[in-house]
C-alpha cells in the first residue's frame, strides 16, 4: 500500500539553526500538509499546499516556516532559525483531493531543539 | 472557536469487553469528521470518514457514528492489538483538520 514517507526520523539541532524536514507524498496526490505534534498535545495544523501554492496556514506558521516542493516527489519544511518551543513531532500528510478525501500520515520527524 | 474534544483521555478495556469512545465538536459548518488510529513512534492511520448526522462505518471490530453533535468509536469485543490512541478530527470549509487530543486505549488480554 502506498504511503507517505519522512526524513530524517529524528533531527537534534542547536537553537537558531536552520533545519529542513523532508517528506514524499503519495505519487498520486495533489495536496499536502504539515502539522506537528507537541508531547502531550493535540496534533497541529499548520499548512496546507496545492499547485506550488500555500492554500491555508495557521498562525503557528510564521515568518520562519516555509514549504516547498522542489521537485515531483518531495515536499519540504524549513524552520529558518529554531527555537526550544519548536521541538515537536512534525507529520507531513496528503490527500489525492481536497474535501472529504482522507489525508494520509507519515511517520513523523521527532525534532530536538537543544 | 471550533473545537473537538475526545473523552474518556484512556480507557482500559479486558479482552472482548465492548465499549465506546466520544468525540464532541463544535465546528461551524462541519464538512468531516475522521477518526484515525496512531500506534506509539507513528503518524495517525486513517480510519473512517463521516459526512452527515445518522452516518455510520464499520471496519472489523470498529464501528463509527456520528450525530450533529457528537461522534461515536465503538470498539466490539476488542482485542489486544486494538491498543492505540485513537483520535478524532473535524473537517470545516477548508482542507485543515482540528484534532482533539485523542484516548488512549489499552485491552488487556
Amino acid at each position: 500500500e502506498p504511503e507517505v514517507t519522512q526524513t530524517p526520523s529524528h533531527q537534534v539541532t542547536q537553537m537558531g539553526q536552520e533545519v529542513i524536514l523532508r517528506c514524499v507524498p503519495i505519487s498520486n496526490h495533489l495536496y499536502f500538509y504539515w502539522y506537528r505534534q507537541i508531547l502531550g498535545q493535540k496534533v497541529e495544523f499548520l499548512v496546507s499546499f496545492y499547485n506550488n501554492e500555500i492554500s491555508e496556514k495557521s498562525e503557528i506558521f510564521d515568518d520562519q516556516f516555509s514549504v516547498e516542493r522542489p521537485d515531483g516527489s518531495n515536499f519540504t519544511l524549513k524552520i529558518r532559525s529554531t527555537k526550544l518551543e519548536d521541538s515537536a513531532m512534525y507529520f507531513c500528510a496528503s490527500s489525492e483531493a481536497q474535501g472529504n478525501q482522507p489525508q494520509h500520515f507519515g511517520d513523523g520527524t521527532r525534532l530536538s531543539i537543544l | 472557536e471550533d473545537q473537538v474534544t475526545q473523552s474518556p483521555e484512556a480507557l482500559r478495556l479486558q479482552e472482548g469487553e465492548s465499549s465506546s469512545l466520544n468525540c464532541s465538536y463544535t465546528v461551524s459548518g462541519l464538512r468531516g469528521l475522521f477518526w484515525y488510529r496512531q500506534d506509539p513512534g507513528k503518524g495517525p492511520e486513517f480510519l473512517f470518514t463521516l459526512y452527515s448526522a445518522g452516518e455510520e462505518k464499520e471496519k472489523e471490530r470498529l464501528k463509527a457514528t456520528l450525530t450533529k453533535k457528537e461522534s461515536f468509536l465503538h470498539i466490539t469485543a476488542p482485542k489486544p492489538e486494538d491498543s492505540a490512541t485513537y483520535l478524532c478530527a473535524a473537517r470545516r470549509g477548508t482542507n485543515k483538520l482540528i484534532f482533539g487530543t485523542g484516548t488512549l486505549l489499552a485491552v488487556q488480554p
